[in-house]
């Protein structure tokens, strides 16, 4: 069964970088079938697709955050990363990794989820 | 503001049937395939329906999606308690994936 979990060193002040790990088990990441996304959800409001990234490397960012973001992976580790820089409480949320389905590429069809993890950023 | 349109909130009684709609452009929902989600309070989003109208292993078939044009439509048959939850839509836009804004079905 896959199961994806999300980790962070907590909460984050403002103009600091946010980093997430999202640790996958039950499937490589390094799999040619699979690709790797990060979505974000504020307090009481939608889902908004963070960036997404295909085990070779090749990554796709949400233009509105692309200045600020990196994805990668650590295949050694078998997880995937997310940096968020320069944030401003604009960007407390519930952080999801996801794994795209298998056969829709990087479209935003997310089969398995972590559980999210809330980061707030505040001084 | 999402570029695809979502009705804030939908309702129907136990038994009912209860479609929810998504607008979108021919840059997102025109040319590309819809995907579903359903989120229960305080959990993650659930893969509802794949390619517009696909579902997945596990998902009933009382939920059913279709697309024309650029919109797309999510139906539940068979309006069952546990049904109470966020609904988004999702798509591709030219250069990234796209969610609309969520409705959120109440089961009276």
């Amino acid at each position: 069964q896959l199961q994806l979990q999300e980790s962070g060193p907590g909460p984050v002040k403002p103009s600091e970088t946010l980093s997430l790990t999202c640790t996958v088990a039950g499937a490589s990441i390094s799999s040619n079938s699979y690709y790797w996304g990060w979505i974000r959800q504020p307090p009481g409001k939608g889902l908004e697709w963070i960036g997404t990234i295909y085990y070779s490397g090749s990554t796709y960012y949400n233009p509105s955050l692309k200045s600020r973001v990196t994805i990668s992976v650590d295949k050694s580790k078998n997880q995937f990363s997310l940096k968020l820089s320069s944030v401003t409480a604009a960007d407390t949320a519930v952080y999801y990794c996801a794994k795209h389905r298998s056969g829709d590429g990087y479209n935003p069809s997310f089969d398995y989820w972590g559980q999210g993890t809330l980061v707030t950023v505040s001084s | 503001q999402s570029v695809l349109t979502q009705p804030p909130s939908a309702s129907g009684t136990p038994g009912q049937r209860v479609t929810i709609s998504c607008s979108g452009s021919s840059s997102n929902i025109g040319n590309s395939f819809v995907f579903w989600y359903q989120q229960l309070p305080g959990t993650a989003p659930k893969l509802l329906i794949y390619r517009n109208n696909q579902r997945p292993s596990g998902v009933p078939d009382r939920f059913s999606g279709s697309k024309s044009g650029t919109s797309a439509s999510l139906a539940i048959s068979g309006l069952r308690s546990e049904d109470e939850a966020d609904y988004y839509c999702a798509t591709w836009d030219d250069s990234l994936s796209v969610f609309g804004g969520g409705t959120k079905l109440t089961v009276l």
